[in-house]
């Protein structure tokens, strides 16, 4: 089955780290862009961070520019989010994205999402 | 970044009714718009795809439209299963930016 499924989540004090998994199942997984989006609780779906293909170009938000990496490993079908200096604020569920293209660059959209993992960031 | 405004952000209907979302660009983003749907403790589920084309498997009673900065999500005879939390989000650039979401609830 074609999937997204996340891991690594769970309960971190202010200050501390955490590395966030997302495996990949059922298709050529180096062919796609990923993305991180995040949802605080009762609150709207945020872009985190994406990577190409090969891993080469990333790109953050600023919210977690400086704290977060993201990154992949092909062999593994395994996208990454490593997350330092963990704030209050950070405290949401985190879905990894496919992003597909069917043609012209103005079909890019997210077709693919894991089910989520929970970061609570608390003391 | 290309800030994206929906509205309403909350919306009761009822099982049959036409309903219209709008999401408005901060910027001309030609047709890089798309719709995800998302039902509580859920991921999104993508619905529409550059403005207008609508993904495998979803009903065709969902349609989008626009160009330029201004779009529409229209559900043309709501369904039971349909009641959920929608957002438009532009993939024209890099943040892949999301509206604050439409809340359709049951009247």
């Amino acid at each position: 089955e074609v999937q997204l499924v996340e891991s690594g989540g769970g309960l971190v004090q202010p200050g501390g780290s955490l590395r966030l998994s997302c495996a990949a199942s059922e298709f050529t997984f180096s062919s796609y862009w990923m993305h991180w989006v995040r949802q605080a609780p009762g609150k709207g779906l945020v872009w985190v961070s994406r990577v190409n293909g090969d891993g080469s170009s990333t790109n953050y938000a600023d919210s977690v520019k400086g704290r977060f990496t993201i990154s992949r490993d092909n062999t593994k079908n395994t996208l990454y989010l490593q997350m330092n200096s963990l704030r209050a604020e950070d405290t949401a569920v985190y879905y990894c994205a496919r992003e597909m293209q069917t043609g012209d660059v103005s079909t890019r959209h997210f077709d693919l999402w894991g089910r989520g993992t929970l970061v609570t960031v608390s003391s | 970044d290309i800030q994206m405004t929906q509205s309403p952000s909350s919306l009761s209907a009822s099982v049959g009714d036409r309903v219209t979302i709008t999401c408005r660009a901060s910027q001309s983003i030609s047709s890089y718009l798309n719709w995800y749907q998302q039902k509580p403790g859920k991921a999104p589920k993508l619905l529409i795809y550059a403005a207008s084309s609508l993904q495998s498997g979803v009903p065709s009673r969902f349609s989008g439209s626009g160009s330029g900065t201004d779009f529409t999500l229209t559900i043309s005879s709501l369904e039971p299963e349909d009641f959920a939390t929608y957002y438009c989000q532009q993939s024209y650039s890099t943040p892949r930016t999301f509206g604050l979401g439409t809340n359709l609830d049951i009247k």
